[in-house]
Formats: structure tokens, C-alpha cells, sequence
């Protein structure tokens, strides 16, 4: 069975501070998503990452996926308030229509 | 610019009560999937449809069945709803490469 986990579960912290978020697995995933979910709404998805070791930035959120392609991680930097939501990893593996989710990072920015 | 849509937003159930819960999309995929959402547990995957006409067992099918209606909509059946139940579902439809857009949800309370 494939699992992923994730941490923290929950972060809360001051603007203008970093974070990163982890994602890992004992498994080796074809592919991993991460997604941003808002109170009252569903994920949406924020970035897929393919190649082992590859990183991607979008604005001030880095994604890096390991070489190995277990474990991947989500750091931001000056975080601001409006990045405050539930963060999900998912990594594609076996099935080609099943994905393999994290149980979510609640991440609170406060002013 | 609908995406998923998802039917009802909220619902409150008495033990042993029966309802459907109702997903379309309009971007043509062929995939779709219903999650179920607990604090904590992150998605976990009810059942899903890889294509029109077919229907397979997530994670955690018992208590509940579906309909694959056409290419576009794909209904959730609890026949005699339980407290366990309780949580909020999440419809989700893709078209390739496990990419998954989501509805807003439906929040069920079974008192």
C-alpha cells in the first residue's frame, strides 16, 4: 500500500516568516501534485512535479521533488495572509487513475 | 466557466435516510471520482469512473454505490445514511496525466 505523509499538520506563523512542508513517502511516485484548499471549497491544484530532483517555483512558493521521486517538499517564502489554507500533496502511482494523497498541512499566516 | 459542479452544498440526514448526491463537469473528461473529507484524513477516494460506463471501488466504497449517468455526470448514492458518514464530499473529474479538478463540495450532517 502506497502512503504519504505529510507534516507538519499544522503551522501557524507570523507574516514575512519562511516555511516548508513536507511530503514523504517510502514509495516512488510517477508524478506529484500539490494543492491549495480554501475553507468551502475544493483543492486546487497548484503545481505537478515529474523528474526526480526537479524544482519549480511559482511566486514565492518553491516545489522540489526528490531525486528519488519518495518525497517532495513546498517552501514559501515571506509568507503573507493570503497564502493561509489546507495544503495537499498527491503523487500518482500504480493505478493511472488513483492518486495517493497526503492527509493535509493547515497552514494560518497571521498579519 | 462551471468546471464541477456539485449538488446539494449542504444537507442534514436522519439515521437510516436515503439521498443523492449529484456531480456534473463540463470539460469533457473522462475520469471522475468522489472523495469523502474528515479532519485530519485528508481525501479519501469513495469511487471512481475511469471512462464512460465504468465504475470501480476506492478506498472506502461500503455504504455507498454510484452512477455512471453519461460522460458528464456521476451520482453518489448513500441508500441508509449512518452518523459515520458525516463529512464532506468531494467530486472530481480529469482528463489525463491524473491531473483532478474539484467541485466546492457537499457538507452532510447524519444526526
Amino acid at each position: 500500500t502506497q502512503l504519504l505523509e505529510q507534516s507538519p499538520q499544522f503551522l501557524s506563523i507570523q507574516e514575512g516568516e519562511n516555511l516548508t512542508v513536507y511530503c514523504n513517502s517510502s514509495s516512488v511516485f510517477s508524478s506529484l501534485q500539490w494543492y491549495r484548499q480554501e475553507p468551502g471549497e475544493g483543492p486546487v491544484l497548484l503545481v505537478t512535479v515529474v523528474t526526480g530532483g526537479e524544482v519549480k517555483k511559482l511566486k514565492r512558493l518553491t516545489f522540489q521533488f526528490g531525486d528519488a521521486r519518495k518525497d517532495s517538499s513546498l517552501h514559501i517564502t515571506a509568507a503573507q495572509p493570503g497564502d493561509t489554507g489546507l495544503y495537499l500533496c498527491a503523487g500518482a502511482g500504480d493505478s493511472n487513475y488513483q492518486l495517493i494523497w497526503g492527509a493535509g498541512t493547515k497552514l494560518i499566516i497571521k498579519p | 466557466n462551471a468546471g464541477v459542479t456539485q449538488t446539494p452544498k449542504f444537507q442534514v440526514l436522519k439515521t437510516g435516510q436515503s439521498m443523492t448526491l449529484q456531480c456534473a463537469q463540463d470539460m469533457n473528461h473522462n475520469s471522475m471520482y468522489w472523495y469523502r473529507q474528515d479532519p485530519g484524513m485528508g481525501l479519501r477516494l469513495i469511487y471512481y469512473s475511469a471512462s464512460e460506463g465504468t465504475t470501480d471501488k476506492g478506498e472506502v466504497p461500503n455504504g455507498y454505490n454510484v452512477s455512471r449517468l453519461n460522460k458528464r455526470e456521476f451520482s453518489l448514492r448513500l441508500e441508509s445514511a449512518a452518523p459515520s458518514q458525516t463529512s464532506v464530499y468531494f467530486c472530481a473529474s480529469s482528463r489525463q496525466g491524473n491531473i483532478q479538478y474539484f467541485g466546492a463540495g457537499t457538507r452532510l450532517s447524519v444526526l
